[in-house]
This record gives C-alpha cells, structure tokens and sequence, in this order.
C-alpha cells in the first residue's frame, strides 16, 4: 500500500474550515484515499474515504488532486470537539486483503 | 446497535501471568481486526480476521501473542505469559463486506506490572 505523510501538528480556530493535508505521491490507480481520526483515550473514527473524486458527507468534506497524488480533508466549522489525531490512510480495497494500517497522523488542535 | 464491545476495560496483572482480552464484532460484520497502540509505536495492526479466518497475523509480536475467532460474534486475544512491555491499549475493530468502513471498540488497557 502507498505510503502517506502528514503534517505532526496543525492548528485552528474555532469556527473556522480546518484543512489536513495528506501526501501520497506513490499512490496507485486501486488504491483509495481514507481518513480516520482518534479523539484521546477512544478508538480510532472513520471520516470518509474517495478514490478520485471529491467526496462529502455529514462530517466532512475530502478533495483529491487530479494526480491523486495529495488530498485535504476540510472540517468546515471546526469544535473543540474536533481536536484529535487525523489519519490518512491509503490502501486497496478488494478481494480479503484489507490491510488497515495507521501512520503517526495529524494532531489537530482547536482552539476557542 | 450496541457496537464493538471489548472486555474487559482495565486489566492489571503481574508478569507471567496469562491475560485474554475479548471483543464482540458488529453482528453482520466479517472482517476483524485487533491493533495494539502505546506511545512509542503508535496504533499497530496485529492480526485481522475475514469470516472468522485469519488473512494476515504478520503484526503479531511473538509467540506470546495468539488470536482465535471460533465464530462470527466472538474474538479473542491471548498473551501467554505476559511481560512488562505488553502494556498498552489494546483495539478491536470490525468492518462489513468490502471492508471500507472500520468500526473500533472503546479498547483494553493493559498493564502488566
């Protein structure tokens, strides 16, 4: 599976869009783009996931570059509830492999 | 929907003792996973599981450490003997068909003392 990198630590307002950024220059064309997030002392969350088109639901919103090779997930009005570690995971979906592995992800604080 | 129930919350036990974590997947679901997360490694897979069938156990840290799904509702992971350095916050997650969304239980802590 394609490897991402993700900025350590971001900062953002209260009330105000967050955007995490995620890099996965290696991706291939099977591959789709998940994101998941970890609030302190509970399990990891599922956000949402794309392979190469824009994807929104209720939590969030995630744009992939034409190349796929980076995409950002958008909090539009971002809570303190929201601070947590953000995940982007890049990994094949099919058959029985499903091999979902976690980076060091994005430490997102919000601040009021 | 009651989620993915892991038990027991808290565990403390000495070294060398045997220690068997459990969880009960999302009825329906057929993938299980069980991760491993401290602050030094981060989350780590250990083992998942698809229709009660372990697909990848490469994450399983040693012999000490054995998984067994004997049906669809029930999960187990055992450390035998335990060590100090198994202290961690120990995950179960389960998924349905395709596997695209992953639901993770409130976790173990362990601490073996």
């Amino acid at each position: 599976d394609a490897k991402t990198t993700q900025p350590t630590s971001m900062d953002c307002a209260e009330g105000r869009a967050a955007n995490l950024p995620c890099n996965h220059s290696t991706i291939s064309g099977n591959e789709y783009v998940y994101w998941y997030r970890q609030i302190h002392s509970q399990g990891p969350q599922y956000i949402i996931h794309g392979l190469k088109n824009n994807e929104t639901n209720e939590m969030a919103s995630l744009i992939i570059t034409e190349d796929r090779k980076s995409s950002t997930l958008i909090l539009p009005h971002a809570t303190l509830r929201d601070t947590a570690v953000y995940y982007c995971i890049v990994m094949y979906s099919g058959g029985s492999n499903y091999k979902l592995t976690f980076g060091k992800g994005t430490l997102l604080t919000v601040n009021p | 929907d009651a989620g993915v129930i892991q038990s027991p919350r808290h565990e403390v036990t000495e070294m060398g003792q045997e220690v068997t974590l459990r969880c009960k997947p999302i009825s329906g679901h057929d993938y299980l996973f069980w991760y491993r997360q401290t602050m030094m490694r981060g989350l780590e897979l250990l083992i998942y599981f698809n229709n009660n069938v372990p697909i990848d156990d490469s994450g399983m840290p040693e012999d000490r450490f054995s998984a067994k799904m004997p049906n669809a509702s029930f999960s187990t992971l055992k450390i035998q003997p335990s060590e100090p350095r198994d202290s961690a916050v120990y995950f179960c997650a389960s998924s349905g068909q395709g596997a695209v969304k992953a639901f993770f239980g409130q976790g173990t802590r362990l601490t073996v003392v």
